[in-house]
């Protein structure tokens, strides 16, 4: 079974420039999380879809940053513009249902902002 | 208030031997569930282990076992007979429901030294 895939892998970018993340989870699996793992802390969720809808936004910077799951499998997250402290890894997680026990992460995208 | 604290910013263990990484925990919820990740250098999160707060017996999977103390809000992570390969930054996490969905908050992690 393949896993979450992510890519890019790494992306380097000046501040003030706009990026965008892409997310495939795990076939069938409905519930679709972006995490943001600032160097040295564990990760902290960004937002929640399940299937196509949000279930979770409220630690999103919504002025700046966007995510979006339009058919209900693979997710975009967008961030514009970029600011130092966006620096960080963002890890893409799936889970067959909201309400499962085990969340399966993607190896993630290292953003370095200059 | 940190609802997820892990105390031990780093850890050495010698190979094939125990080691116990410390988590507590803040919930006036019911109803949650902990679990352990593994983060190796690679960056991707492997789950380990789960416990939920109904269960009665503490977790184990493999070598990993969950030493669960619901009244002192513990959920320890033990790792029997230490490999080199169990090198890697650790976090503890916890899921609150009904509300929280399955929103996972973690804490800052324990990076795991396993020496020769």
């Amino acid at each position: 079974e393949a896993g979450v895939a992510q890519s890019p892998r790494y992306k380097i970018i000046e501040k003030r420039q706009s990026v965008a993340f892409w997310c495939n989870p795990i076939s069938g699996h409905a519930t679709l999380y972006w995490y943001q793992q600032i160097l040295g802390q564990g990760p902290k969720l960004l937002i929640q879809f399940q299937n196509n809808g949000v279930v979770d936004d409220s630690q999103l910077p919504k002025d700046r940053f966007s995510a979006e799951r339009l058919k209900g499998v693979d997710s975009t997250l967008k961030i514009q513009p970029a600011k130092l402290e966006d620096s960080a890894v963002y890890l893409c997680a799936s889970s067959l249902s909201g309400t499962g026990n085990e969340q399966f992460f993607g190896p993630g995208t290292r953003l370095t902002v200059l | 208030a940190q609802k997820i604290t892990q105390t031990q910013p780093g850890m050495f263990v010698q190979e094939k031997e125990a080691v116990t990484l410390d988590c507590t925990y803040d919930t006036s919820d019911q109803s949650y569930g902990l679990f352990w990740y593994k983060q190796p250098s690679s960056g991707e999160m492997i789950f380990l282990i789960y416990q939920g707060s109904y269960d009665e017996q503490n977790a184990t999977e493999g070598r990993y076992s969950l030493n669960f103390q619901k009244a002192r809000k513990s959920a320890n992570l033990v790792i029997s007979a230490s490999q080199l390969g169990d090198s890697a930054m650790y976090f503890c996490a916890m899921r609150e429901s009904p509300g929280g969905g399955n929103k996972l908050t973690f804490g800052t992690g324990t990076q795991l030294k396993v020496e020769l």
